[in-house]
């Protein structure tokens, strides 16, 4: 089974800032990790799929890179409606995310 | 707009079976593979079933095989997870998603507590 590791699991930063989560696979994905959203009680909100494509409706500051085992989710500015917590999928072989990342601002 | 609406969670005792389902709106269902996955609270994300187009290939992470079946529908557009032999571990917040690759839209969630 192919394992996640997310970092950080806790991020505080200010608005306007740019910041960035970590997500490690235990092998090869390829190009298929994806990035969600979550709000306090909500569904999770897909942000960006295999790698770096923007979902529908996502603003412009979220961005992916990455390949094969390291991937990175940035947003270049932060803004007070991105307090939420993300987390990582891989969905090479089965879904499996991360563990998350509560993102704060300061 | 896709929509999906999911149903049947509630209060079980260990041991006992409940079904949930999921009715979908704003898009072809019958061209998507769906999944379920699920919440623990104030836990993680967890992959549950993903299913095919037609119904015929499901997926299964090891917890809940042999425990879990997913199926669907698609006259009726709608996506169902049979969920016997029930633990406390399996209380969680479950979601549907279609699953076009990657699962891309989600419903609110069901409320799903295992508990005597």
């Amino acid at each position: 089974d192919i394992q996640m590791t997310q970092s950080p699991s806790f991020l505080s930063a200010s608005v306007g800032d740019r910041v960035t989560i970590n997500c490690k696979a235990s092998q090869n994905i390829n190009k298929y990790l994806d990035w969600y959203q979550q709000k306090l009680g909500e569904a999770p909100k897909l942000l960006i799929y295999n790698t770096n494509s923007l979902h529908t409706g996502i603003p412009s500051r979220f961005s992916g890179s990455g390949s094969g085992t390291d991937f990175t989710l940035t947003i270049s500015s932060l803004q007070p409606e991105d307090v939420a917590t993300y987390f990582c999928l891989q969905h090479n072989s089965g879904l499996t995310f991360g563990s998350g990342t509560k993102l704060e601002i300061k | 707009e896709v929509q999906l609406v999911e149903s049947g969670g509630g209060l079980v005792q260990p041991g006992r079976s409940l079904k949930l389902s999921c009715a979908a709106s704003g898009f072809t269902f019958s061209n998507y593979y769906m999944a379920w996955v699920r919440q623990a609270p104030k836990k993680g994300l967890e992959w549950v079933a993903t299913i095919s187009t037609s119904g015929s290939r499901t997926y299964y992470p090891d917890s809940v095989k042999g425990r879990f079946t997913i199926s669907r529908d698609n006259a009726k557009s709608s996506l169902y997870l049979q969920m016997n032999s029930l633990k406390s571990e399996d209380t969680a917040t479950y979601y549907c998603a279609r699953q076009g690759g990657a699962p891309d839209y989600w419903g609110q969630g069901v409320m799903v507590t295992v508990s005597s």
